[in-house]
């Protein structure tokens, strides 16, 4: 079983809908991190989350990290074909740990 | 900046052979990780490394074994290959709590 569960597995949508991606566990977390990764390259870090509660924006990307520090959210607004990719949240109560990942493909 | 490099890049080995998977990071990281990526999944995690000298089993290890005599090099070994081992790997480093740096991957087909 994975540490760290990502819902949806996948998710096709059109150019201009919004999404939201969830990650979550039963372990508390000193932070988690956002990845995207691109078809034949290593994963590329979104954003870093620390706080319970804390709310961070990447242009159209809301990341939320929850107030008890074991789930994390990946809001999309807007999304655009170059959206497209493969999620990932990763966590750290040790080793740097990854979620299994939503693999998102925006339609135009 | 290199940063993470992964060598080979592709590789084929019949059931039964062994090779070294190698990685060095020029970022003065203590942090070191591999993991498998199957088609369509998440990462696993095999094994990982806080500094030189020290490593930890992490997901998935069997059949796999590393070392980490300096701070930048971490080599994954696979003994007897199986089939089940075809994947692609992937090896990071990372300073603790902060971004981790991945390198550009190893495709591993075992046939």
């Amino acid at each position: 079983t994975q540490l760290l569960e990502q819902s949806p597995q996948f998710l096709s949508i059109q150019e201009g809908e919004n999404l939201t991606v969830y990650c979550n566990s039963s372990s508390v977390f000193s932070s988690l991190q956002w990845y995207r990764q691109e078809p034949g390259e290593g994963p590329v870090l979104l954003v870093t989350v620390v706080t319970g509660g804390e709310v961070k924006k990447l242009k159209r990307l809301t990341f939320q990290f929850g107030d008890a520090r074991k789930d994390s959210s990946l809001h999309i607004t807007a999304a655009q074909t170059g959206d497209t990719g493969l999620y990932l949240c990763a966590g750290a109560p040790g080793a740097l740990t990854f979620g299994g990942g939503t693999r998102l493909m925006v339609k135009p | 900046n290199a940063g993470v490099t992964q060598t080979p890049k592709f590789r084929i080995l019949k059931i039964g052979q062994s090779m070294t998977l190698q990685c060095t990071q020029d970022m003065n990281h203590n942090y070191m990780y591999w993991y498998r990526q199957d088609p369509g999944m998440g990462l696993k995690l095999i094994y990982y490394s806080v500094g030189a000298g020290i490593t930890d089993k992490g997901e998935v290890p069997n059949g796999y074994n590393v070392s980490r005599s300096t701070t930048e090099d971490f080599p994954l070994r696979l003994e007897l290959a199986a089939p089940s081992q075809t994947s692609v790997y992937f090896c990071a480093s990372m300073v603790a709590n902060t971004e981790a740096f991945f390198g550009q991957g190893t495709r591993l087909t075992v046939v």
